[in-house]
C-alpha cells in the first residue's frame, strides 16, 4: 500500500531529552513537510524539504532539526531547546511543493 | 497575524441539511486554496481545492466557492451525513508554495 507512515503514534519523553519522530513515504513524492498542531490552532509548519538533501525552515523551526538523506524519509528531531514540545506532530508529502499534500496519521508527543 | 481565519470554532448541522463552512484570508497574493478534513488523532485528508482563477469547484457533495473581492471562501456539504462530523481546515498557498492554515472548524452532524 502506498502512503505515509509516522511512528510511533504515541511517544513519551522526559524533559531535557532529544527525541526523533519517524516519517516514511513510498509515494515517490519529492516534497515532505513537518507540521505541529496545538489545540485551537491551525497547523504550523516546522520544516519542509523540496528535494533530497535540501530542507528549509518553516514558521516555527526553533528547537527542531531535520534531515533528508533519502527521498522516502524525513525524520524530525525535537531537541531539548524546544520550549513547549508536547504537541501533535504531522508529517506530509506531496509530488512537488505546488501540489496537494497527503498526511500521515500523526505522532502525539508528550514530554514530562 | 493570522492570514487565514476560520471564525467559527464549531458548527452544528442537522443530518440531510447543508453545512456551510467559512474561511477568510488577508493576503491577496494567495492563488490556491484547499480544504482538509481531520478526525481526532489522525492526519488531515485532502477534500477539495480551488484556484484563484475560478469561483467555484464541485466534487460530489462538496462545493467550494471563492469570492476574491471579499477574500472569502466557503465549503458547502450537501446533504450532510454523520460521517462528515470532523474538523475542517481551510488552507491557502503563498508565493513560496507554503500552506497557510486556518485554525479549523469542528462540524457536528446531528442525527
Amino acid at each position: 500500500d502506498g502512503g505515509i507512515t509516522q511512528s510511533p503514534k504515541y511517544l513519551f519523553r522526559k524533559e531535557g531529552q532529544n527525541v526523533t519522530l519517524s516519517c516514511e513515504q513510498n509515494l515517490n513524492h519529492d516534497a515532505m513537510y513537518w507540521y505541529r498542531q496545538d489545540p485551537g490552532q491551525g497547523l504550523r509548519l516546522i520544516y519542509y524539504s523540496q528535494i533530497v538533501n535540501d530542507f528549509q525552515k518553516g514558521d516555527i523551526a526553533e528547537g527542531y532539526s531535520v534531515s533528508r538523506e533519502k527521498k522516502e524519509s524525513f525524520p524530525l528531531t525535537v531537541t531539548s531547546a524546544q520550549k513547549n514540545p508536547t504537541a501533535f506532530y504531522l508529517c506530509a508529502s506531496s509530488v512537488t511543493v505546488n501540489t496537494e499534500a497527503f498526511f500521515g496519521q500523526g505522532t502525539r508527543l508528550t514530554v514530562v | 497575524d493570522q492570514q487565514v481565519k476560520q471564525n467559527s470554532p464549531s458548527l452544528s448541522v442537522q443530518e440531510g441539511r447543508i453545512s456551510i463552512l467559512n474561511c477568510d484570508y488577508t493576503n491577496s497574493m494567495f492563488d490556491y486554496f484547499l480544504w482538509y478534513k481531520k478526525y481526532p488523532a489522525e492526519g488531515p485528508t485532502f477534500l477539495i481545492s480551488i484556484s484563484s482563477i475560478k469561483d467555484k469547484n464541485e466534487d460530489g457533495r462538496f462545493t467550494v466557492f471563492l469570492n476574491k473581492s471579499a477574500k472569502h471562501l466557503s465549503l458547502h456539504i450537501v446533504p450532510s451525513q454523520p460521517g462528515d462530523s470532523a474538523v475542517y481546515f481551510c488552507a491557502a498557498k503563498d508565493s513560496n508554495y507554503q500552506l497557510i492554515w486556518g485554525a479549523g472548524t469542528k462540524l457536528i452532524i446531528k442525527p
